[in-house]
Formats: C-alpha cells, structure tokens, sequence
C-alpha cells in the first residue's frame, strides 16, 4: 500500500534555531518527493521537488535531501524564523498512470520567539 | 478513526454540463481546502473555508464556486465543464487551531468527453 509518513507530528523550537522533519515513504513506483509549506486555511505552497537521482536541494533557508534506498526524505530547515511556523507536508508521486499523489499528514511547526 | 470521505469517487460528465462534488471533513475539523490535479501535474489550490467563511482562494475558475455549510461540508460546484476540467479534484479538513495537520481525501476522479 502506498504510504507516506511523517515525523514528527508537531515541533516547538525557538526562533534562530535549526530543525529537521522527516518523511518516509512507501510509494511504487516512484516518481518524485515534494515538500510543500501550508499556512492555517491557506493553499499549500511548494518548497522542493525531487526526482530519483537528485539528492539534495535547496531553496533559501530550507534544504531538502532523498534517499531512494531507503525511501527517506528530510527537509532541514536553517535560522528559523516566525514566518516559518506552518505545517510541512510531504508528498510522493507515484510513477503510474494518474501520477496519482499520496500525501503524508504534515508536521506542525511552531516557531517561538 | 474517521476519514476525509469525498463523493462521488468518479463521475463522468459532457462538456458544458454542471457537476457536483461532496467533501465531508473529519468530525470536529473546522477547515476545508479544494484542490485540482491534471493528469501528470502539480496539485492546484482551489479554495479554503474556515468556519464556513472563504478563508483563501487560489486559481480556481470563475466557472466554480463552492460553500460550506453549517455542518461543515463543503460541496464544489462546477459549471459549463471543459475537456480541461478532467482532474482529480481532492480536498483536505484540518482543525484550526492544531495549526493544519491536514488530512486529505480519496479524492473525486472527474472526466469530462
């Protein structure tokens, strides 16, 4: 069964500091991970996407790296600012014909001052 | 645990006919979001309610509307559907005050001959 889980749930770091949220996946076959960042009740904005043979990427402050092996993603995020709590939701696509999208439930980020 | 459940899961349309498509949220979540992906596509942000309010509006055609209602379902009405209409259209409930751990849905299969 295609599955996209990610962890954790919520985090609370202060303002300034580095964290990193995980996403493991079981999607086949695969097509490409996307990280999206989604403010509460607004449309989900996208950070990365990465196809089979990329393994790191970045985008500003956030850093997103894939492992095919072992159907691991993580997107680090640097110098956390307030603008970044939201919620970061993984998504894997799958290769086949509807490049049908599964995607995980997101982790809860929020930023202290 | 209950899920995001969407009707219907197909529905086959004529262009320039109406369609009506159901999302009904996890009990308890306050928020409801639509989205649109085209076959091989990026998901497309429709439009979000929170509290039965439009609280965001992405592209989403003037040919649609949508509403939620006092039991928070949200319904997404389309109008004079065009071939490009063919999508999967899924939504996704969150509760707003757990900073948007979205849940998302099967997802409703449209075609349009």
């Amino acid at each position: 069964k295609n599955q996209v889980e990610q962890s954790p749930q919520s985090l609370i770091i202060l303002e300034g500091k580095n964290c990193t949220l995980q996403c493991n996946y079981t999607v086949s076959p695969f097509s490409n991970l996307r990280w999206y960042k989604q403010d509460t009740g607004r449309g989900p904005v996208s950070l990365t996407i990465m196809t089979f043979s990329e393994n790191t990427k970045s985008n500003g402050r956030y850093t997103a790296t894939l492992d095919a092996d072992t159907k691991q993603s993580s997107l680090h995020i640097t110098a956390s600012q307030l603008s970044d709590s939201a919620s970061y939701i993984c998504v894997v696509s799958a290769r086949d014909s509807n490049y049908q999208l599964i995607w995980g439930a997101g982790t809860k980020l929020i930023i202290k001052p | 645990a209950a899920g995001v459940i969407q009707s219907p899961r197909h529905l086959i349309k004529e262009k320039r006919e109406t369609a009506t498509l159901k999302c009904y949220p996890i009990p308890r979540h306050d928020t409801v979001y639509w989205y649109q992906q085209g076959p091989g596509q990026d998901p497309q942000f429709l439009i979000s309610f929170y509290e039965k309010m439009q609280s965001d509006k992405g592209s989403i055609p003037d040919r649609f509307s949508a509403q939620q209602f006092s039991d928070y379902h949200s319904e997404l009405n389309m109008s004079s559907l065009e071939l490009g209409d063919s999508a999967l259209y899924f939504c996704a409930s969150s509760l707003a005050a757990t900073y948007n751990e979205q849940f998302f849905g099967p997802g409703t299969r449209l075609t349009v001959l």
